[in-house]
Order: C-alpha cells, then sequence, then structure tokens
C-alpha cells in the first residue's frame, strides 16, 4: 500500500524559501500510474491545489502560486519535493503531499499524507 | 478558473438522519466531481470519485451523484463517527479547485 511522509522545517522566515519533501513508500515514484500532488490549508480554512508532477518531470501549478513554485521528482531517492519562494505569512500552512489514482493530472487525490504545518514568521 | 460553491457551510444533524450536501460548478464539468472527508487533525480521505463512484473502503452509507454543475453528496443513517468537514473538489479543468468546505456536526 502506497505510504506518503512529508518532511522539511516548520518554520521559515519572510522572503525566504519554503522546501518541503515527500517520501513515497510502498511504490515507485518512477510509476505511470501516478501525479504527485502538493495541496495546502491555511488553519481554519479550505484546500488549495500547489501544483501537480509525473516522474517525467511534467509539472502543472496553480496559476496563482506559479511564479513562486518549483516541483520535482528525485527517482533516486524516491521521494518529490516542494520550493515555495518569497513566502510571507499567507503562505503558513498545513501542506500535506498526494498522489492521483491514475497517471492523469486531472483525477482525484486518494492517498494523502499526514501534512505537515509551515509557519511563516520571523 | 472553476469555482466550487458548497453548500449548507454548516449542519447539525441527529444520529441516523440523512445528510445532503450540494456541490455546484460555476461551469460544467461532466463528472470530474469528487468528495473528501476531513476529520480534525487528519488528512482528508477520498469518499466519492468521478461524482457517484465510492472509493475503497468507504461506508455504503455515503453516495454522490449528480453531473453537469449540480453535485450532490448523500450520507444516509448518519453516524458519531461521521463528524467531519466535507470538500468537493474539481478534476476537469486546471487549475484544480476545492468547495469551501461543509461542517457537519452531531447534535
Amino acid at each position: 500500500q502506497l505510504q506518503l511522509q512529508e518532511s522539511g522545517p516548520g518554520l521559515v522566515k519572510p522572503s525566504e524559501t519554503l522546501s518541503l519533501t515527500c517520501a513515497v513508500s510502498g511504490g515507485s515514484i518512477s510509476s505511470t500510474n501516478y501525479y504527485w500532488v502538493w495541496i495546502r490549508q491555511p488553519p481554519g480554512k479550505g484546500l488549495e491545489w500547489i501544483g501537480s508532477v509525473h516522474y517525467s518531470g511534467t509539472a502543472h501549478y496553480n496559476p496563482s502560486l506559479e511564479s513562486r513554485v518549483t516541483i520535482s521528482v528525485d527517482t533516486s531517492k524516491n521521494q518529490f519535493s516542494l520550493n515555495l519562494s518569497s513566502v510571507t505569512a499567507a503562505d503558513t500552512a498545513i501542506y500535506y503531499c498526494a498522489d492521483t489514482i491514475f497517471g492523469v493530472v486531472t483525477d482525484a487525490f486518494d492517498i494523502w499524507g499526514r501534512g505537515t504545518m509551515v509557519t511563516v514568521s520571523s | 478558473e472553476i469555482v466550487l460553491t458548497q453548500s449548507p457551510d454548516f449542519q447539525s444533524v441527529t444520529p441516523k438522519e440523512k445528510v445532503t450536501i450540494t456541490c455546484r460548478a460555476s461551469q460544467s464539468i461532466g463528472s470530474s466531481l469528487h468528495w473528501y472527508q476531513q476529520k480534525p487533525d487528519q488528512s482528508p480521505k477520498l469518499l466519492i470519485k468521478y461524482a457517484s463512484q465510492s472509493f475503497s473502503g468507504v461506508p455504503s452509507r455515503f453516495s454522490g451523484s449528480g453531473s453537469g454543475t449540480d453535485f450532490t453528496l448523500t450520507i444516509n443513517s448518519l453516524e458519531a463517527e461521521d463528524a467531519a468537514m466535507y470538500y468537493c473538489h474539481q478534476s476537469s479543468t486546471l487549475p484544480l479547485t476545492f468547495g469551501g468546505g461543509t461542517k457537519v456536526e452531531i447534535k
């Protein structure tokens, strides 16, 4: 059974870059059957799709974040990563990684990590 | 961007009652609509995919219907463990978007 686990700093300073990793276990990140996804949720608020990446490197981003976001895959470590630059307090959120059911970006998210809280503060 | 509007925002329900949550899309999305349940301090869990397909392991009291712009999540015979936030999500068009959520409370 596929499992996902987020990791990274819980505190990031304003204007710096937020970097998170999602470790994939129970399956290969190189499988064509998945897109790998980042979603976030500000405290007490709803869900926002950040972006999705295929192991081939094809990535799709939310236009609201596209200028600041990079999502990449590391097949050697069976993990994928999120970099969000020039962060502000508005980027404070729980960050989740997830995958899609099929190998298409336009799909439901069936497996989610437990999430990691990131606070942007000096 | 496709906007998803959920209603109601909040619902307080007695156990064994039926719960109906609606999700309206700002334009037609076919059947590319999915429902998630999120309990406090947990990550969301997929309940229904593609409007009406139950996801593996989800209790049969959860069902979905609809197509185009109007969708419904129904919980038949609500149980105490169903207290949670419920979100719809469209995957028809990028950017992928979520509804604002519906909180279901047990009376």
